[in-house]
C-alpha cells in the first residue's frame, strides 16, 4: 500500500520566494496533519484537518503560512514569502480520524532550505 | 496542557544488548494513546509501537516492548538484542482520546547509538 506521499523531497529557495509543499494522504484516511521539525523547536504541529476541514491551525506560525485541503486526497502547505528561519523538515501525516487513537502515519518529509 | 518528557538526550548500547529509553507524560485525561516513533538519518518517522491507555497489558512488537505505568505516567521503550539498524532518534508521543482531538504531542527525542 502506498504511504503518505510528499513532494518535493528537497527544495532550496531564495528568501522572498513562494514555496508550496504537497501531500497525498493514505487512501481512506480522513485526518491530515502538517508538522514542522527543527533543531531548536523539535516537532511542532502546524495544522490538522478532519474530513478536509481545518480543525486546529493554532500552530501556524504567522500569516505567511497557509494550508489547504481541497479534497480528501490532496493538501498543500504554502509559505509566502519564505524566510531563512522557515528552513526545516516539513512532514505531512494522515490517520483514520475515528475512532480516535488510530495510528498517525508520516510521509518522508520535505526538506526546505531558504537561503 | 499535555506534555511529553524524554529526559535522555542520548543513549548508547552495545550490539545484542538491551537498552531502555524513558518517557514520562503529563495529562489529566484517562483516555489516551501512547506511541514510540523511530527517526533514522533519512528523517522518515516510523512507528515502532503503540499503547492504549485502557489496556493494562504492555505492548510488544518483536524486539520492542514497553513498560507502561499509568499511575506514574511513564512509558518506557525496551529494545532487546539491539542491532546496528536500531540507531536513530526515538520519539515518544501522546495522543488524546475522543472527539476530534487528534493531535500527536511529541517529546524532544532520544538519540540512540548502537556500537558493534
Amino acid at each position: 500500500d502506498a504511504g503518505v506521499i510528499q513532494s518535493p523531497r528537497h527544495e532550496v529557495t531564495e528568501m522572498g520566494q513562494e514555496v508550496t509543499l504537497r501531500c497525498k494522504p493514505i487512501s481512506g484516511h480522513n485526518s491530515l496533519f502538517w508538522y514542522r521539525q527543527t533543531m531548536m523547536r523539535g516537532l511542532e504541529l502546524l495544522i490538522y484537518f478532519n474530513n478536509n476541514v481545518p480543525i486546529d491551525d493554532s500552530g501556524m506560525p504567522e500569516d505567511r503560512f497557509s494550508a489547504k485541503m481541497p479534497n480528501a486526497s490532496f493538501s498543500t502547505l504554502k509559505i509566502q514569502p519564505s524566510e531563512p528561519r522557515d528552513s526545516a523538515v516539513y512532514f505531512c501525516a494522515s490517520s483514520l480520524g475515528s475512532p480516535s487513537g488510530n495510528t498517525i502515519y508520516f510521509g518522508e518529509g520535505s526538506w526546505l532550505t531558504v537561503v | 496542557a499535555q506534555t511529553v518528557t524524554q529526559s535522555q538526550p542520548e543513549m548508547s548500547v552495545q550490539e545484542a544488548e538491551t537498552v531502555t529509553l524513558s518517557c514520562t507524560y503529563d495529562t489529566s485525561e484517562s483516555d489516551y494513546y501512547l506511541f514510540w516513533y523511530k527517526q533514522p538519518p533519512s528523517r522518515q518517522m516510523i512507528l515502532v509501537i503503540r499503547q492504549e491507555a485502557y489496556k493494562q497489558q504492555n505492548a510488544t512488537e518483536n524486539r520492542f516492548s514497553v513498560n507502561f505505568q499509568k499511575a506514574a505516567k511513564s512509558f518506557s521503550l525496551k529494545i532487546s538484542d539491539s542491532q546496528l539498524g536500531d540507531a536513530a532518534m526515538y520519539f515518544c508521543a501522546y495522543r488524546p482520546g475522543g472527539g476530534y482531538t487528534d493531535k500527536l504531542i511529541f517529546g524532544t527525542g532520544t538519540r540512540l547509538q548502537v556500537f558493534p
